[in-house]
């Protein structure tokens, strides 16, 4: 079985802080993603990563940057925390292609006061 | 991306099968049809996808018309853990914009006892 894991279900921060969002997946996949889901308006890709040390801007990066400095870990950052980031953050992997079938994890839905 | 058209809510009674149908008429030859199911507050669970011929695994079926227009999922024998909102999704097996998963409002499926 597939497994992503997020770092935290629940995390609440506050205006200006610097928050690390944690994924890690353990089926080797070279595909990972973040997304955000708001109500009204679904799932929203922020940054997407194809290997190792890549990345690539997905449709809302500003305000967030991602690093992967191992395969199996794909970390979210929030620069300055503003309360329009609060969300459920979604981490997402695919085997080898960008169209593979992506599997997700648990989420974290984050408040920011 | 070829949109979908989904009913906005079902109710299905435990154990019996629940058919979720999902409109596609603007598909096009190279475009699968994905599903994905969200249980309240959890990251969507990947169940079923297919291209042109039906296909089943141990969770659910999809039956493909013919003209591939439109799609059918299958849980054979609902539980209550089945309630969550159900997404279908035509999705490119072409690489475009790194593959990123757009989730329409989906079917809320609601199995009662």
């Amino acid at each position: 079985d597939v497994k992503v894991t997020q770092s935290s279900r629940y995390l609440v921060k506050r205006t200006g802080e610097k928050v690390f969002l944690e994924c890690v997946q353990d089926m080797d996949h070279e595909n990972m993603f973040w997304y955000r889901q708001d109500p009204g308006l679904g799932l929203r890709l922020i940054y997407f990563s194809y290997d190792v040390k890549m990345k690539e801007k997905g449709d809302i990066p500003e305000g967030y940057s991602v690093s992967r400095e191992k395969k199996e870990r794909f970390s979210l950052i929030l620069e300055s925390a503003s309360t329009n980031q609060t969300s459920m953050y979604l981490c997402a992997s695919s085997p080898q292609l960008a169209t593979d079938t992506q599997y997700f994890g648990p989420g974290t839905r984050l408040t920011v006061l | 991306d070829a949109k979908t058209t989904q009913p906005t809510s079902m109710d299905c009674a435990e154990g019996r099968a629940a058919n979720l149908p999902c409109n596609h008429s603007t598909i096009s030859g190279n475009e699968y049809v994905y599903w994905y199911r969200q249980i309240h507050s959890q990251g969507p669970q990947y169940i079923i996808h297919g291209l042109k011929n039906n296909e089943t695994n141990e969770m659910a079926s999809l039956i493909i018309t013919e003209d591939r227009k439109s799609s059918t999922l299958i849980l054979p024998h609902a539980t209550l853990r089945d309630t969550a909102v159900y997404y279908c999704i035509v999705r490119s097996a072409i690489y475009n914009q790194g593959g990123k998963l757009i989730f329409g409002q989906g079917t809320e499926l609601s199995v009662k006892p």
